[in-house]
């Protein structure tokens, strides 16, 4: 089975703190992308990458930088957290089947 | 032009019942029409997909129904059970977009036993 692992299921950061969010595949996938989720709103992309060191917006970058250094793993940074950036994140990868696997997310509070 | 519409936003369904919920697109270069399922505290998963030269996929209880000249499609789970209480995702995505799924808002279903 396709894994894709989110390294932290809850963290608790202060306004405007940088946080890492770190996710890791183990399935040698080109695609990676980062998504919110937010009750009512469903899964808003963030940013998504098709290969190391590329990226590419998605429809909600402002306030989000990430990175890819290797194929394997897919960083989300929060330059400067703000309370309205507390949200559920999730990580996804996908390969040539087009289908993307989930992470299980990191629910991420800005006090 | 890019959006998927999905409804309702919600729904009840009784035990053994049928669940449908209904997803519609503009985009006529989308080739790919998956359904995730997410349980709560658990990111969303693949569950049934269905490319446009078939009209029906049925995989035990979950039928994803196509109409492509109405650019709509739906699913439907059969004998639903409280187990099946999750919020769904329909999505859509064309060939070239290097996979990118359009997702639609999701639908919270309660299965009442």
């Amino acid at each position: 089975d396709v894994k894709v692992t989110q390294s932290s299921r809850y963290l608790v950061k202060r306004t405007g703190e940088k946080v890492f969010l770190e996710c890791v595949q183990d399935m040698d996938h080109e695609n990676m992308f980062w998504y919110r989720q937010d009750p009512g709103l469903g899964l808003r992309l963030i940013y998504f990458s098709y290969d190391v060191k590329m990226k590419e917006k998605g429809d909600i970058p402002e306030g989000y930088s990430v990175s890819r250094e290797k194929k394997e793993r897919f960083s989300l940074i929060l330059e400067s957290a703000s309370t309205n950036q507390t949200s559920m994140y999730l990580c996804a990868s996908s390969g040539q089947g087009r289908g993307y696997t989930f992470g299980s997310g990191t629910r991420l509070t800005v006090v | 032009q890019q959006q998927v519409k999905q409804s309702p936003q919600s729904l009840i369904v009784q035990k053994g019942g049928i669940s449908i919920i209904n997803c519609a697109y503009e985009n006529t270069a989308f080739d790919y029409f998956p359904w995730y399922q997410q349980f709560p505290g658990k990111g969303p998963a693949l569950l049934i997909a269905i490319r446009p030269d078939v009209s029906e996929k049925k995989e035990g209880r979950f039928t994803i129904s196509f109409n492509k000249s109405a650019k709509q499609f739906s699913l439907h789970i059969m004998d639903s059970q409280p187990g099946d209480s999750a919020t769904y995702f329909c999505a859509a995505s064309m060939r070239g977009s290097q996979g990118n799924l359009i997702f639609g808002k999701g639908t919270k279903l309660s299965v009442k036993p």
